[in-house]
């Protein structure tokens, strides 16, 4: 089955700790995974893609297919990352599978 | 520019009751997507439009669900006979193509309470 696995629901750290968020997927075919990020107040929107390869806000996520993993990380957080985040899964050509979302409050 | 807007922010509607949720897409996108937002849980895919054309309705909860999309634009998802498990938030997305690789637009949602 297609899932994506956001094991925790708040993850709290201090301002500069390393933060990683973690996402586990299952899916039997090559995946195309990407994390969003909801501020509060705001809408759901895109935060990275994996085939882009990119760091956006100093995050970056890397594809571990071995693991089936796609953790996001970012070496120092800062206090406006505080946010809902969430891993998603493109499941075929439309659809995508949302993970359940982790809170992250970063703590001054 | 504009993005994507739904309305009503806001529904509080009694057990049994009809109701219909709009979704307006950014212009020029083609493919519109819904998902419901349950309390504790992550985005549940419902449906997808691609132009005017519903191709998977396969995750629309039950039969008291249906959604249409008019003239490419505007989409309306109903819920009839609510029920109290369909208290939740809507949100509705948009993308210029039906393809995962492009970025989906996601408006502010609306909120649904059954009571």
């Amino acid at each position: 089955a297609q899932r994506v696995t956001q094991p925790e629901k708040l993850l709290s750290v201090f301002k500069g700790a390393p933060v990683e968020l973690k996402c586990n997927y299952s899916y039997s075919g090559s995946p195309e995974l990407f994390w969003y990020v909801q501020y509060s107040r705001q809408r759901l929107q895109l935060l990275l893609r994996h085939i882009s390869r990119e760091s956006i806000k100093g995050f970056t996520a890397d594809l571990n297919k071995g693991e089936t993993s796609f953790h996001l990380k970012k070496p120092f957080a800062q206090e406006e990352d505080s946010a809902m985040y969430y891993c998603a899964l493109a499941s075929g050509t439309y659809k995508y599978i949302f993970g359940t979302g982790t809170r992250l409050k970063v703590l001054a | 520019g504009a993005g994507v807007s739904q309305s009503p922010s806001n529904k509080v509607t009694e057990k049994g009751k009809d109701v219909e949720l709009r979704c307006d897409p950014i212009s020029g996108h083609t493919a519109l997507y819904w998902y419901r937002q349950s309390l504790g849980q992550g985005l549940e895919f419902l449906i997808y439009f691609q132009g005017n054309s519903a191709p998977d309705k396969s995750g629309l909860p039950s039969d008291r669900f249906s959604a249409e999309r008019t003239g490419g634009s505007v989409s309306t998802l109903t819920i009839q006979r609510t029920q109290q498990e369909d208290s939740a938030v809507y949100l509705c997305a948009s993308s210029p193509e039906i393809r995962v690789s492009y970025e989906q637009y996601f408006g502010p949602g609306t909120r649904l309470t059954v009571t």
